[in-house]
């Protein structure tokens, strides 16, 4: 089956500073790769996600890559904030809607 | 859109105890996803529901839990001779799955420790 491999596992950058988050998947059917922010005590919330028919996709202070040969994406966050702070899982599934399986997840914190 | 509701938020049990927890999909969502989440890892799949139908379940689920969705809507989960390692965060998540396919959204989960 599918395994998602995420790292690092805490990331500490400064305020103003850009953090990048790197996951690699296994499953080459895979084709929908979100990215979920969880705050202490609260729910995953989608950030971004992509397709696999796209390289590329940005939101504002977040981006998104793909890179199907190597089978990695990654998630980056410019200009970071304190409010950035919280937990990040990359996840990987065959289809959108469809059964997500996640990393391990990144610690990020953001110094002021 | 109420989003996911998951009780209680907490449940805190004795070893060996049954232990039962409900989830409200969004309400136009056909399928409901549980997943396990202890700490410092990310969401592992349990299992799905398209409507009320249980499609894949997975090996971490023992035949101690059960799942249910009887009519489509709602879900429950349930633990039986429920033992410490049982303890960690059971999320829900719901999906309009089909043509018009939407990610999936998660309740805040409910907190299970058994003591």
């Amino acid at each position: 089956g599918e395994n998602v491999e995420q790292h690092p596992s805490t990331l500490s950058v400064q305020e103003g500073d850009s953090a990048v988050i790197k996951c690699t998947y296994s499953d080459s059917a895979s084709n929908y790769f979100p990215w979920y922010k969880q705050e202490l005590g609260k729910r995953p919330q989608l950030i971004i996600d992509i397709r696999s028919n796209v390289g590329e996709k940005k939101d504002q202070r977040i981006a998104v890559t793909l890179n199907k040969t190597a089978k990695h994406f990654s998630l980056h966050i410019t200009e970071t904030q304190p409010e950035d702070s919280a937990v990040y899982f990359c996840a990987a599934s065959k289809g959108y809607g469809n059964k997500l399986v996640f990393g391990a997840g990144t610690i990020l914190r953001v110094k002021s | 859109d109420t989003g996911v509701s998951q009780d209680p938020r907490h449940k805190i049990t004795k070893r060996g105890q049954n232990v039962t927890f409900r989830c409200d999909p969004i309400s136009e969502h056909n399928r409901l996803y549980w997943y396990r989440q202890t700490l410092g890892q990310g969401p592992e799949f349990l299992t799905y529901f398209q409507n009320e139908a249980q499609l894949e379940k997975s090996r971490l689920l023992s035949d101690r839990f059960s799942a249910e969705r009887p009519k489509g809507s709602f879900s429950t989960l349930e633990i039986q001779r429920t033992e410490q390692g049982d303890s960690a965060m059971y999320l829900c998540a719901s999906t309009l799955g089909g043509p018009s396919n939407s990610p999936l959204h998660f309740g805040n989960g409910t907190r299970l420790t058994v003591t």
